[in-house]
């Protein structure tokens, strides 16, 4: 059974960084690339970015690519995205997914003072 | 960014009714490839997105032969036939040709 288990969120204050992660099983998380998609509490969705299985190439969404950086980490099958400089804007709950096809649960980050 | 316009937004629906949900896009989906990335998701109370549809009107696994796919370059459409109790949540479409890929606002399907 493929499963897709996100961690890391919070309450952060605006500026702070923070990384969040994606414990994949249930496949060769190797062979896929992966994605970050976050829906804000207004439930808009926005696609953050993904990253090649290999972990050689990334795509950003061109509002958050100063900002966040997505890696992995294929011995731990574990996709990482490390936010920097948060803003309230980027409250929401963060999901990992590969092909929009398995998702996981969501972590949700708030960023408040 | 590709704009993917959903209608209606909210959508009221009896058990057995059969409902369609519209998605238009700012530019053509048709991928240099041939393909066609518009997939389509239902999100369900307290839940996480679920794929349905993928490249226009390609059923996921698992998903029941109640819903449907359809569209070209830059208007589709999802249509249920026969809302049932399951079904009730928020559809999006998305597009995955184009990066940065986009969402649709959304389509609540309620219970009349």
């Amino acid at each position: 059974e493929v499963q897709l288990v996100e961690s890391g969120g919070g309450l952060v204050q605006p500026g702070a960084s923070l990384k969040l992660s994606c414990v994949a099983s249930g496949f060769t998380f190797s062979d896929y690339w992966m994605s970050w998609v976050r829906q804000t509490p207004g439930k808009t969705m926005e696609w953050i970015g993904d990253i090649k299985y290999d972990g050689s190439y990334t795509n950003y969404a061109p509002s958050l690519k100063n900002r966040f950086t997505i890696s992995r980490d294929n011995a731990k099958s574990t996709l990482y995205l490390q936010m920097s400089n948060v803003r309230s804007e980027d409250t929401a709950t963060y999901y990992c997914t590969y092909y929009f096809d398995y998702w996981g649960q969501g972590v949700m980050v708030t960023v408040s003072s | 960014d590709v704009v993917l316009t959903q209608t209606p937004p909210t959508l009221s629906a009896t058990i057995g009714q059969s409902v369609s949900i519209s998605c238009r896009s700012s530019q053509s989906l048709l991928d240099s490839d041939g393909d066609t990335y518009l997939n389509w998701l239902l999100q369900r109370p307290g839940q996480s997105p679920q794929l349905l549809i993928y490249s226009v009107s390609n059923l996921e696994s698992g998903v029941p032969n109640r819903f449907s796919g359809s569209g070209s370059e830059t208007d589709f459409t999802l249509k249920i036939s026969g809302v049932e109790a399951e079904d009730l949540g928020v559809y999006y479409c998305m597009q995955a040709t184009h990066a940065p890929y986009t969402f649709g606002a959304g389509t609540k399907l309620e219970l009349k």
